[in-house]
Parts: C-alpha cells; structure tokens; sequence
C-alpha cells in the first residue's frame, strides 16, 4: 500500500525567502505524485503533479517539486514566498493506472505561515 | 463549470441524530469520492464511486455511514445515528479517468455533533 509522510507539520519563511516543504513516498509500484494547496475554509486545489513524464514539475503559483525515485521524495519548492501563499500544502501518492488508481493517499498535511 | 457543490456547508446535530451530506460532481466526471479531514487522523478516503457503483468502501468507519450515489449527478453520505466523534470536515471530490487521478474538490460540509 502506498503512503506519503510530510515532514514538518508547520514551516514558517519570511515573505521573498525559499519554500521547501519535504514529502517523501512510499509506494511498491512507479506512483503518480501530488501536491495540493488549501486556504482556510476551502477544499483542497491542486498545485502540480507527477505522472512518470519529466521528473521537474510546474505547478501554479510559481511552484515546482522534484521526483527523486532514488530518494523516495518529491519536496515542493518555491523560489520566494508571497504572503498569499501561506495555508496548508498536502503531499499524496496514487498507483498510476492500476485498478483504483484515482484513490489518493493523502500525506498529514504541512501548514505554511509567511512571515512579514 | 461551477465545480463540486456540497451541502451544507455546516451542519450542528445532537448525538443520535441522523445526518446527511450532499454532493453534486462536475459533469462528465466518472469519479466520485468522499473524504473525511480531521486534527487527528488528517484526510481519509472514506469510499469512492466510478460511474455511479461503490468501488471501495474499506474506509467508512463502521455500519454508522453508507453513502449512495442514484445517479451521475448526485451523491450523499449518510450517517445514523450521528457521534461526538463523527465531528469533522467532509469532503466530496470528483475526477474522470483521463485526468489521471486529479480531483476537484468541494468546499466541504463543517459536521458538528454535540
């Protein structure tokens, strides 16, 4: 069964500074990657994902991730943080094609506060 | 497109009180899925449907829930008699196949069980 952790349940940046939030995966067959974004009393949207083409992703908002298959990880970076990005950035990992593979497995969530 | 459309978007109910939440999906998705995000146990999958048939129900609690979906258009999660510990956000996603497993999310309905 596959499953994602999120390292860090709370990362806080200073506005113009590096994000890097960490997700590293677990999974017994090549997996589609995710990371979605949620704003306080939203549901969840979707940033970018991986889907076994090229290994460096762009999403929106100016955020990209890796996969590293070596690693197990697929961190969400963004080069300088703005005050709207700060809410909660999910990490989730699905079986590609096979039977079920819509079924996301959903990471625990890092909350991303931007400092002034 | 309007988007998936949950109601309500808050629900307070006295413990043993029969709850249901509801879903319309984005036309032309063939996937429909319930999710459940609380402090504790973060987003679970509760059950999905494709075209319209439950496809895995592994993650509904217990005999408590049961959700149905009649058509393409409509789904509800129901839940009888409503806990304390039911209190939670529900969400309801959908997808079609040749996205590749992105889903659409709804606003989610706020359940507070008293």
């Amino acid at each position: 069964a596959q499953s994602v952790t999120q390292l860090g349940s709370h990362v806080s940046v200073s506005e113009g500074a590096l994000v890097l939030l960490r997700c590293n995966y677990s999974s017994s067959v090549p997996p589609y990657l995710f990371w979605y974004v949620q704003y306080p009393n939203q549901g969840l949207q979707l940033l970018l994902k991986y889907t076994s083409a090229a290994t460096l992703v762009k999403g929106i908002n100016g955020f990209e991730a890796e996969f590293k298959k070596s690693e197990t990880s697929f961190h969400l970076t963004k080069p300088s943080a703005h005050m709207r990005d700060a809410a909660e950035y999910f990490c989730a990992v699905s079986d590609g094609w096979i039977q079920g593979a819509q079924k996301l497995v959903f990471g625990q969530g890092t909350r991303l506060t931007i400092n002034p | 497109d309007a988007g998936v459309i949950q109601s309500p978007r808050h629900e307070v109910t006295e413990m043993g009180q029969e709850v249901t939440l509801r879903c319309k999906p984005i036309s032309g998705h063939d996937y429909l899925f319930w999710y459940r995000q609380t402090m504790m146990r973060g987003l679970e999958l509760l059950i999905y449907f494709n075209n319209n048939v439950p496809i895995d129900d592994s993650g509904m609690p217990e005999d408590r829930f049961s959700a149905k979906m009649p058509n393409a258009s409509f789904s509800t999660l129901k839940i009888q008699p409503s806990e304390p510990r039911d209190s939670a956000v529900y969400f309801c996603a959908s997808s079609f196949f040749q996205a590749r497993s992105t889903l659409h999310f709804g606003n989610g309905t706020r359940l507070t069980v008293t």
